[in-house]
């Protein structure tokens, strides 16, 4: 059964530049996967950030950008700022109407 | 202004069934896909079930399916969960959430704690 990887946490400077990725156990992600990526702070409901892999939600500021980088969707955080941290999660289309998310990855603005 | 009011959690008895609802408003709902999805206490997210706009395609995670099943009734603006032989580990938040045609969870609602337990 195929996995959807994230890395476990992130510290980033505030001010600074964090890259976070979304990965397959078995195969590359490419546009066909919809990367689909959230913020979810504690005690909260998940915020869209970025859909269709680079495709900004509404009201999200243009510091959070998506790509493919090699065989992973990324979502970049550019100046980050203190209330960036949070735990972000992506999801991917493994076809037939299947999503999977990744486990999430934690990052902390210090 | 999007609103997602679930309803329907509490404690259920390991092999119970509970049904989940989510009221919508705010926008279009006949056009929209739905999706539910959970929390387990202290984990990630996990995506449990899509259901099309008009009802006729669903769509289930391998961890539930069999168990569970996803329904909406357009007229009511409301897409529910029936869930049946519950166990322990379907212990979460349960999340109602507006999709996008090619992405889930658009918006989302505050979520539904559903507890099995004995």
């Amino acid at each position: 059964q195929t996995v959807v990887t994230q890395e476990p946490s992130f510290s980033v400077s505030p001010g600074g530049t964090v890259t976070l990725t979304c990965g397959l156990t078995s195969g590359s992600v490419s546009t066909t996967s919809y990367a689909t990526w959230y913020q979810q702070s504690p005690g909260q409901a998940p915020r869209s950030l970025v859909y269709n892999t680079d495709t900004r939600s509404s009201g999200v500021p243009g510091r959070f950008s998506g790509s493919i980088l090699g065989n992973k969707a990324a979502l970049t955080i550019t100046g980050a700022q203190a209330d960036d941290e949070s735990d972000y999660y992506c999801v991917l289309y493994m076809g037939s109407g299947i999503w999977v998310f990744g486990g999430g990855t934690k990052v902390t603005v210090l | 202004e999007v609103q997602l009011l679930e309803s329907g959690g509490g404690l259920a008895q390991p092999g119970g069934s509970l049904r989940l609802s989510c009221a919508a408003s705010g926008f279009t709902f006949s056009s929209s896909p739905m999706s539910w999805a959970r929390q387990a206490p202290g984990k990630g997210l996990e995506w449990v079930s899509s259901v099309s706009k008009n009802g006729d395609n669903t769509y289930y995670a391998d961890s539930v399916k069999g168990r569970f099943t996803v329904s909406r009734d357009n007229s009511k603006n409301t897409v529910y969960l029936q869930m049946t032989s519950l166990r322990a580990e379907d212990t979460a938040i349960y999340f109602c959430a507006k999709d996008r045609y090619s992405s889930p969870g658009d918006y989302w609602g505050q979520g539904t704690l559903v507890t099995v337990s004995s």
